[in-house]
């Protein structure tokens, strides 16, 4: 059981508009920032979004953070047969110290 | 180029120790501080252990505290995650990550922007 709670699953068709929801709690997202990262079959996870909003440099700005509350959300526009793969949502968790908490990932199909 | 390159990784029976490294290599590794974060076959990430660039600073999650111990040495910019006591649920791509620099000069400590490709560990007997 994750801290952060994600969706299992999410599918949009390309070209496409799809968010994925990431809900915590006042301790780690009502606190603190969210990353987000993805993972593509088989590789290492990559940063996409940091600081709830903002975008390594070479990430397109297709990908999108946003924070509200305890909750945090990915959209990402334009959908690309190339973005189907795992999303991670994380975030300090104050409760324990110096701990950073994952949501347990949504898997994203491009239909 | 940027690196973050795991080994160590293996097969090992429960209660048994395993000593994983990291090399780094293309950034000022002592600037930085580091992760492991594992995953389990077919399931998320889960964050392991920290430790910050002058090693003053170390955090464990719950479920290895007293198991693991993770040390660097900055003059061979090298990082290291000891294993001591290995459960069957320690069974997981073991990757080490590096804290996130942005070009204003801020470093993002709970954000992890290089990776290393991973090194697994299995505990079977």
């Amino acid at each position: 059981q994750s801290v952060l709670t994600q969706p299992p699953s999410a599918s949009g068709t390309p070209g496409q508009r799809v968010t994925i929801s990431c809900s915590g709690s006042s301790s780690n997202i009502g606190s603190n920032t969210v990353n987000w990262y993805q993972q593509l079959p088989g590789t290492a996870p990559k940063l996409l979004i940091y600081s709830n909003n903002q975008r390594p440099s070479g990430v397109p700005d297709r990908f999108s953070g946003s924070k509200s509350g305890t909750s945090a959300s990915l959209a990402i526009s334009g959908l690309q047969s190339e973005d189907e793969a795992d999303y991670y949502c994380a975030a300090w968790d104050d409760s324990l110290n110096g701990h950073v908490v994952f949501g347990g990932g949504t898997k994203l199909t491009v239909l | 180029e940027v690196q973050l390159v795991e080994s160590g990784g293996g097969l090992v029976q429960p209660g048994g120790s395993l000593r994983l490294s990291c090399a780094a290599s293309g950034f000022t590794f002592s600037s930085y501080s580091m992760n492991w974060v594992r995953q389990a076959p077919g399931k998320g990430l889960e964050w392991v252990s920290y430790i910050s660039s002058s090693s003053s600073t170390i955090y464990y999650a719950d479920s290895v505290k007293g198991r693991f111990t993770i040390s660097r040495d900055n003059a061979k910019n090298s990082l290291y995650l000891q294993m001591n006591s290995l459960r069957d649920e320690d069974t997981a791509v073991y990757y080490c990550a590096r804290e996130y620099y942005d070009s204003s000069g801020y470093y993002y400590t709970d954000a992890f922007d290089i990776w290393g490709q991973g090194t697994m560990v299995t505990v079977s007997s």
